[in-house]
Parts: structure tokens; sequence; C-alpha cells
């Protein structure tokens, strides 16, 4: 397998749930992101992880919990979440910028839904 | 507040001629500029990617141009093909970090 690895595609899911979405990045790259895209917004940068150490969490509700325990896969665990969640769910990779800069690299994402 | 903006919300534009897409963004230290393709149930793809020392960048049919006075980047699509039909979305990043802030994406339809 190559790139950037997003499991469930599709999830649906009740307020009460707990529920795991799973990216995995074959590109030996060191920093990883979880992304949330809602209709009509642009990109939410959510969590970044590099070198699997958590670098930035832009005021995400703690109804999310990402967990990172290498640099070649990424968890995002969700519980009770709110009906406002439903989105699209992108995992990204990339290098850590240094003196070259270089693109991050996305999945396919996980299509939620919260009933 | 929004750093990168895309105004242009859709475009369509017939096969063979070019299409241009903008990109506006307010922070004058980013220095990194790229535009991703994105197709209905896939993630974003990266297309091409400018630096601050460049006015542009040109890969085959894609052409980046960087404004930065005007803070303005746009891509430049010669000749337009039907499979260009996609949502485009700029980003852009500063420094060394490694955050990209998004624009909203503009939806490319090109007619046959």
């Amino acid at each position: 397998e190559t790139g950037v690895t997003q499991t469930p595609r599709h999830l649906v899911m009740g307020m009460t749930n707990k529920k795991s979405l799973k990216c995995e990045q074959h590109l030996g790259h060191n920093a990883m992101y979880w992304y949330k895209q809602s209709a009509k917004k642009p990109l939410e940068l959510m969590f970044v992880y590099n070198f699997k150490e958590q670098t930035e969490n832009n005021s995400v509700p703690s109804r999310f919990s990402p967990e990172c325990p290498n640099s070649s896969h990424l968890f995002l665990h969700l519980h009770t979440l709110q009906p406002e969640d439903s989105a699209l769910y992108l995992c990204a990779s990339s290098q850590i910028p240094g003196t070259v800069r270089q693109p991050q690299h996305f999945g396919d994402g996980t299509r939620l839904s919260i009933l | 507040d929004q750093q990168v903006k895309q105004n242009s919300p859709s475009l369509s534009v017939q096969e063979g001629r070019i299409s241009i897409l903008n990109c506006d963004y307010t922070n004058s230290m980013f220095d990194y500029f790229l535009w991703y393709k994105k197709y209905p149930a896939e993630g974003p793809t990266f297309l091409i990617s400018i630096s601050s020392i460049k006015d542009k960048n040109e890969d085959g049919r894609f052409t980046v141009f960087l404004n930065k006075s005007a803070k303005h980047l746009s891509l430049h699509i010669v000749p337009s093909q039907p499979g260009d039909s996609a949502v485009y979305f700029c980003a852009a990043s500063e420094g060394t970090g490694n955050q990209f802030y998004f624009g909203t994406g503009t939806s490319l339809t090109v007619i046959p």
C-alpha cells in the first residue's frame, strides 16, 4: 500500500457511542494531522503530531481524543459527539518543515454522521 | 477570521480554454503556497506549490502565479480538460510551522 489510508470511509454513530477513526501513512513522513471539513467551510486543522508528539490542538473539544502511537499511525477517538460534529474528517501527513518545504498528503477521509 | 480566501465558489470553462482560479490571503508572513485538487469521495491531492521567493511556478498545464504585494495567487490551467473538473483549494503556511491555512475551494467544471 502507498499513500495515506483512512478507515472507515463512512461512519454513522449515535451521540452516546464511542468509535475510533484510523489513519496510516506509508510515505515515511514524520508529521501527521487531523482536519475537519464541514460544508462551505475551509479545512479546519484539529491536531498536529510531529515525531508522534502532539504539537497543536486547535481548541478542539475533549470529545475528540487523538492518539499517535508511532509516526505511521494516527487515531481519532470519538465519544459523546454532537450532531454538529457530522463532517468529513481528513488525515494528512508530511515531512516536518525544514529547509525544504513540502506539501501535506491527504487520505480520502472518513465521512462521519452523528444521529 | 479566514486568512485564505477563495471568493469564487464555482467556475465553468470550455474544454481547451484557460481556467483561472484565484486566491487571496491576509497574512503577509505566509511564504509557502499550495494548490490542491479534490474529486468527490477522495481526499485533496497536491497539485503545485510556490515559495514566496518566486512569482511563478509551472508544471505542465498548471502554472501558479504569486503577487506578494497584492497578497494574491492564481492557478492557470491551459488547456483545460474535462478531467480537470474538481474542487480546487489553495493553502498557505508561514515559516517553519507545519500549519496550513486553507481556502473554501472553487468548484471547476470543464465543459466538453
